[in-house]
């Protein structure tokens, strides 16, 4: 089944301790990106990869890294995590060049995140 | 400044009426509108996608408009089910140029949906 997981679902954590979240897809997706959800806002862009190496910033990176090692996974790294960083994280991915509207594009279940 | 404005905020309909929410965007240069449909706790699916030539695109229950000279989109449901309680959310897709196809999606806020029996 084609899919995009994340793990884990849910996560509380205390401020400053390092965690990582996990983003695997299974299409050969070029594009993998990461947002972030809160209430009364829209899903707001954190990173993305258009291919492995190559990874920019998104409108609310602060505080959050990525890596892409590998074209399957997308891990987003919350180095010293802080309660403003509470929110619900999603992952998706499409096929680059999807600019025409045929791409689709998946999201991942959601990493609900705590940060206390 | 890019962005996607949705109303109403929150709707309630009982079981079997139709409703239509809203999507307004200033985003440009325009690429494409999606609509999709989340459920509490769960990540978005998508309904319908459609480009700058399309004015309406159904999928089942669910037709989306399309009006690119005023910046307007709007979501039908039919028949309303119990299924159908869920937030729905406007995507749409602005070209960033020179980037050989890589579209910036800005998303609205979302219109959460409540259908009571």
């Amino acid at each position: 089944e084609a899919q995009v997981t994340q793990n884990p679902r849910y996560l509380i954590t205390v401020t400053g301790k390092k965690l990582t979240v996990t983003c695997s897809q299974n299409m050969n997706h070029e594009y993998m990106s990461w947002y972030r959800q809160d209430p009364g806002l829209g899903l707001r862009q954190i990173y993305y990869s258009m291919n492995v190496e190559v990874t920019d910033k998104g409108d609310v990176p602060e505080g959050y890294k990525v890596s892409r090692k590998e074209k399957r996974n997308f891990p987003l790294i919350l180095e010293s995590p802080s309660p403003n960083q509470t929110s619900l994280y999603f992952c998706a991915s499409g096929r680059y060049g999807w600019g025409s509207g045929h791409g689709g594009y998946t999201f991942g279940s959601g990493t609900r995140l705590t940060v206390v | 400044k890019n962005q996607v404005e949705q109303s109403p905020q929150s709707l309630i309909i009982l079981e079997g009426k139709n409703c239509t929410l809203q999507c307004n965007y200033t985003v440009s240069p325009f690429s494409n509108l999606r609509w999709y449909k989340q459920d509490t706790g769960r990540g978005p699916v998508s309904l319908t996608i459609m480009t700058f030539s399309e004015n309406t695109k159904s999928n089942g229950r669910y037709t989306a408009t399309l009006d690119a000279d005023t910046k307007q989109s709007s979501l039908h449901i039919t028949a309303s089910q119990l299924s159908d309680s869920a937030s729905y959310i406007c995507v749409v897709s602005a070209v960033l140029r020179g980037s050989g196809g890589y579209n910036k999606l800005i998303f609205g806020a979302g219109t959460r949906l409540a259908v009571h029996p």
